[in-house]
């Protein structure tokens, strides 16, 4: 199985700070990533597929880069409606896997 | 608009079985493939397997094999996952997801569906 590493665990930061999450694949995916975000009591919310594309209606302070085996997403002027657990996940090869997840709280 | 309706919560013995259910409406069933994800606080997220609601075709993680058997009924755009011969360490949220095309982001969940297995 394709191994998702993602730190940090956790992370506060302020609003309006820019928020960086990093994802590392345990061999290369080919940019088959998705990065979501999930709220508590919720389900997982698509944000970012294909490593850097946008999904509909997600705010363009989201973003995703990364190639190979390294990926990140980007949350730019943090909003207090980003306090969520942000997950990982790579569909390039079953079993689809996904990262611990990073807890994300406001300083 | 594309939602996916699971079946309520659950608390089931140690040692039976249980079907959850997943309905789907907004868009075409058999458009997409379903998928079913486990979420506990210790292990994460895991992704138990797909159905293609068209063929019926499936795939398993192999951790999850002769533990859970997805189905689907076309005609109510309902898809099912049967979990079996439980123990307390399948107690967990369980969530189908949709994707198109098997190897692909995962656009739209359902709310999730809690287990407890519990004597």
């Amino acid at each position: 199985d394709i191994r998702m590493t993602q730190s940090p665990a956790s992370l506060s930061a302020s609003l309006g700070e820019t928020v960086n999450i990093e994802c590392l694949a345990s061999e290369d995916i080919y940019s088959d990533l998705a990065w979501y975000q999930q709220k508590p009591g919720k389900s997982p919310q698509l944000l970012i597929y294909n490593a850097n594309s946008l999904q509909n209606g997600v705010p363009s302070r989201f973003s995703g880069s990364g190639s190979g085996t390294q990926y990140s997403l980007k949350i730019n002027s943090l909003q207090s409606e980003d306090v969520a657990t942000y997950f990982c996940q790579q569909y390039n090869n079953y079993p689809n896997t996904f990262g611990a997840g990073t807890k994300l709280e406001l300083k | 608009q594309v939602q996916l309706q699971q079946s309520g919560a659950e608390l089931v013995k140690p040692g039976t079985s249980v079907k959850l259910s997943c309905k789907a409406s907004g868009y075409t069933f058999t458009s997409n493939h379903m998928n079913w994800i486990k979420q506990t606080t210790g292990q994460g997220l895991e992704w138990i397997g797909i159905i293609n609601p068209g063929s019926g075709g499936t795939s398993y993680n192999v951790k999850f094999k002769g533990k859970a058997t997805l189905t689907v009924d076309k005609s109510s755009s309902t898809a099912f996952m049967q979990l079996s011969s439980l123990t307390p360490e399948d107690s967990a949220v369980y969530y189908c997801a949709r994707n198109y095309g098997g190897y692909s982001e995962l656009d739209y969940w359902g709310q999730g569906v809690m287990v407890t297995v519990s004597s």
